[in-house]
């Protein structure tokens, strides 16, 4: 019955490679999230998704594309890895998106441990 | 641009003793604040969200307060104990469009038995 669930939990991987990295939420909530906590252990945003709609898309590289296939999953797609992608990826989730939101308690997810080599 | 800020960056204490982790922000204009635990390669957890309506919210051993006005945020831990150890984390939320939250840098506190 996990809320926030991402896979997988450790990904290795070279330079230049493609990968995926999933999550979903059964919590029923409308907007999802990626953050990524550097080796400094920094959280920062990178998108956010509102029923599906992009709305944050902070300076990521373009090499960075979400995918929401649904309102209860977001999936992070990385093309051409680079040594400074490795990092902690979050996922989270909220009940409420846009404008009127006071209570909107975001959820995270576990984590996904990139390492790039 | 919002910034938020943590201090102390670490802090240990034994068992037992009460301790306040603070928390500033620049832009008062702000939601709501959370608190966050966060353990060694765990994810995060949420202890407390203060609406910015709130001044204060408590759960168990823990209350947190907010100051709007000046741009402040404590969390206050009572009667610590060694399962505290973590990193805890703040953060508030602008108000944009997917409320986005603003992290500090954690505060990583070690309480010894």
């Amino acid at each position: 019955d996990t809320a926030v669930s991402q896979t997988p939990k450790y990904l290795v991987t070279q330079m230049g490679n493609d990968k995926s990295i999933k999550c979903e939420q059964n919590l029923g909530h409308d907007t999802m999230y990626w953050y990524k906590q550097d080796s400094k252990k920094f959280l920062k945003i990178m998108f956010s998704y509102n029923n599906k709609e992009l709305i944050i898309n902070e300076t990521v590289p373009n090499r960075f594309s979400p995918k929401s296939p649904d309102k209860a999953h977001l999936n992070l797609h990385i093309n051409s890895l680079e040594l400074g992608d490795s990092a902690v990826y979050f996922c989270a989730s909220s009940p409420m998106g846009l404008a009127g939101g006071s209570r909107y308690e975001q959820y995270f997810g576990p984590g996904t441990r990139l390492t790039v080599t | 641009k919002q910034e938020v800020t943590q201090i102390p960056a670490a802090l240990s204490v034994p068992e037992g003793e009460n301790l306040v982790l603070n928390c500033s922000f620049t832009d008062s204009a702000i939601y709501n604040l959370q608190w966050f635990r966060q353990d060694p390669g765990k994810g995060l957890t949420s202890l407390l969200l203060i609406q910015s309506s709130q001044r204060e919210q408590t759960s168990g051993r823990l209350n947190a307060s907010l100051d709007k006005s000046s741009g402040r945020s404590t969390l206050y831990i009572a009667a610590s104990q060694p399962g505290d150890s973590a990193t805890y984390l703040c953060a508030v939320s602008t108000g944009q469009a997917g409320t986005a939250l603003i992290f500090g840098k954690g505060t990583t506190l070690s309480v010894s038995s």
